[in-house]
């Protein structure tokens, strides 16, 4: 059965520190990686996707993958209060199916 | 703005009485999806559709079922919800497979069975 695992956290930063969430998937033949943001009791929304090894920066954002490793990461740089979330890796593995992660909790201390 | 709708936001229901959740979208995609997610786990996918071509996932009880009459409107139908069905209904479009391209996520609706 293919597989998305996260660690569920909490994660816990400080103001202005770098959070790492990681996140790993059992399908190799995986193409396409997302990033979501869920705010409690919200719906997901993409923060970023990556298709390519290596590594992809969007403002204080940067997805980190490598499909030799079967390993996704999102480091998120000066954290801010607001980023506190729950933060969902989803894998795209072919066809209509995504298959989501149970996400990591964020908290970002003020 | 386009977006994508779902109503109600809230509904209880009790256990066994039918219950109909919608799903609209001004984007003009081609695939709806309608995920379940349980508190503090992943959303499921339940099915989705490409135009007018439905598909459900293997696990999905045959207790849900969905509509979907036009290009902008999608239903999830609940037949005899259980406690067991207690959860955030997401529905989400891309305009195509969603391996290239982005889901826009609904706000959910927020299904409590008594």
């Amino acid at each position: 059965q293919k597989e998305v695992e996260q660690n569920s956290g909490p994660l816990s930063v400080p103001e202005g520190a770098i959070a790492s969430l990681n996140c790993t998937y059992s399908d190799r033949g995986s193409q396409s990686f997302f990033w979501y943001r869920q705010y409690s009791g919200k719906s997901p929304e993409l923060i970023m996707f990556i298709y390519s090894n290596g590594d992809k920066e969007d403002g204080r954002f940067t997805a980190q993958l490598n499909k030799a490793s079967q390993y996704v990461s999102l480091l998120i740089r000066d954290s801010q209060p607001s980023d506190s979330a729950t933060y969902l890796c989803a894998v795209w593995t072919g066809g209509f199916k995504t298959i989501f992660g149970a996400g990591t909790r964020l908290f970002v201390k003020a | 703005d386009a977006m994508v709708i779902q109503n109600p936001r809230y509904q209880v229901t009790q256990f066994g009485k039918p219950v109909t959740l919608s799903c609209s979208q001004t984007l003009n995609h081609n695939v709806m999806y309608w995920y379940q997610q349980k508190s503090s786990q992943a959303p499921k996918l339940l099915f989705h559709y490409y135009d007018k071509d439905f598909n459900n996932e293997a696990d999905t009880p045959d207790n849900f079922q969905s509509r979907r009459p036009n290009t902008s409107f999608c239903f999830l139908d609940i037949r005899s919800p259980g406690l067991g069905d207690t959860a955030m209904y997401l529905c989400a479009t891309s305009p195509d497979t969603g391996g290239l391209d982005e889901q826009y996520f609904g706000p959910g609706t927020r299904l409590t069975v008594t």
